[in-house]
């Protein structure tokens, strides 16, 4: 069965504290990985997409690598204004088109 | 340029009721994606159109039904409404339906039924 699990549940840091959060799947036919970011009450928000392994993208104080089972979004000196919920999620290209979400690290950072 | 726009944002609906969610997508994206997000979860998957055609469903229930329209927007449909269907349903638009191309999400509809 596909399958996205994302770890920490939870992470708190103080701000400049560097951290990685985890996204490790299995699922048959990847044809993508992406990163959102979820503030509450709001949709998600689209980070970035990965294709295979090996490739990585940055932006700001975020980057999102991919190997074969797992992704990571590294966090470079956060700030308080990162403090929101990040999803990761993959998607297949078996059974017809399927986006499949993880439940989301919710990330603290405080002053 | 406007973003995905969902209506209405709030709902509260009875048990055995029937609601209707609609979605605008992005000026010039093709693809509507539905899901369902319920509170400390991720969002579930239940339907993707592209070009009015189905390409996709996720493991809901046949009470839960789209489609849509010649402009691309679309409308989700729940009927019999239970109090397990109370969720945050978001519409995502993308500019194609094959491959993996990044959605760009609504704000969500808040549907509570009592």
């Amino acid at each position: 069965e596909d399958q996205v699990t994302q770890s920490p549940e939870a992470l708190r840091l103080q701000e400049g504290e560097s951290s990685s959060l985890n996204c490790s799947y299995t699922v048959s036919g990847l044809r993508g990985l992406f990163w959102y970011r979820q503030d509450p009450g709001k949709g998600p928000e689209f980070l970035f997409t990965l294709y295979s392994a090996g490739e990585e993208k940055e932006k700001e104080r975020l980057k999102a690598t991919l190997t074969k089972k797992e992704s990571f979004l590294h966090i470079t000196a956060p700030k308080p204004e990162d403090s929101a919920t990040y999803l990761c999620a993959v998607q297949a290209g078996t059974g017809g088109f399927k986006t499949i979400f993880g439940a989301g690290t919710r990330l603290f950072v405080k002053a | 340029d406007a973003g995905v726009t969902q209506s209405p944002t709030h709902l509260i609906k009875t048990r055995g009721q029937h609601v209707t969610l609609r979605c605008s997508p992005i000026s010039g994206h093709k693809s509507v994606s539905w899901y369902q997000q319920v509170l400390g979860q991720g969002p579930q998957f239940i339907f993707q159109y592209y070009e009015k055609e189905e390409r996709g469903r996720g493991n809901f229930p046949d009470r839960f039904s789209a489609r849509q329209f010649p402009n691309y927007s679309s409308e989700l449909n729940v009927n019999a409404l239970l109090l397990g269907d109370s969720a945050l349903y978001l519409c995502a638009s993308s500019f194609t339906g094959g491959g993996a191309t990044e959605a760009f999400f609504g704000q969500g509809t808040r549907l509570t039924v009592v």
